[in-house]
């Protein structure tokens, strides 16, 4: 079946500094999807994006949709606390041509942001 | 708009117990989802619906049973809870089609199975 890599598994930064997440996938998605966990909470999407070489941003952050359909990246610039929390990357599945409504998620990346 | 919302925030059952959680949506969204979540694995999808009366398997159906009577509500049961179902459940819901897949998660059930 699709499977999302999301790397890395957990990054401990200064406060101030700019952060990366990428995920990447054998198979190709219609769309990709950028959520945040906060603790004790389930996951709020922060960016969407549904065409291959799109470039989104929402305030401090940044994600694209590779052009290959198979990767993702999320920048969050200038880190403050408040960016604590775990980042899925999703994927949309696809059958055919077709979207099924199904997303399928990485593994998340765990943010500690340090003061 | 309530959202998505989820009950019971937490649960305790013995193996062999059954239980329902509840998940109910108030956006008429035709999609709805259940995932579980354990460490270092993301998300994984149990079962979906794309509209009432409409239910298929996920990822990990094994063990959990959905319906879809109405829009609003997609219950899970777990017919006879074992410890590896131990884990946090959400609930999630979309409209269908399009550029309106982003999925709107309710705030997770936390099951312990002893």
């Amino acid at each position: 079946g699709q499977q999302l890599n999301q790397s890395p598994q957990s990054m401990f930064i200064q406060e101030g500094e700019d952060v990366s997440m990428n995920c990447t996938s054998s198979s190709i998605f219609n769309t990709w999807l950028w959520y945040k966990q906060d603790p004790g909470e389930g996951p709020v999407l922060l960016i969407a994006l549904y065409k291959a070489g799109e470039l989104t941003s929402n305030g401090r952050l940044t994600a694209q949709f590779g052009i290959t359909r198979k990767d993702s990246f999320l920048n969050i610039s200038a880190s403050i606390p408040s960016d604590v929390g775990i980042y899925f990357c999703a994927g949309a599945a696809v059958h055919g041509s077709s979207n099924t409504g199904k997303l399928i998620f990485g593994q998340g990346t765990t943010l500690q942001v340090k003061p | 708009n309530a959202g998505v919302t989820q009950t019971p925030k937490f649960q305790v059952l013995k193996t062999g117990q059954s239980m329902t959680l509840q998940c109910a949506q108030d956006m008429n969204h035709e999609y709805m989802s259940w995932y579980r979540q354990d460490p270092g694995m993301g998300l994984r999808l149990i079962h979906y619906s794309v509209g009432a009366g409409i239910t298929d398997q996920g990822e990990v159906p094994n063990g959990y049973n959905v319906s879809r009577s109405t829009t609003e509500d997609f219950p899970l049961r777990l017919l006879s809870a074992a410890p590896s179902q131990t884990s946090v459940y959400f609930c999630a819901s979309s409209w269908l089609g399009g550029s309106s897949e982003t999925q709107y998660f309710g705030p997770g059930t936390r099951l312990l199975v002893l």
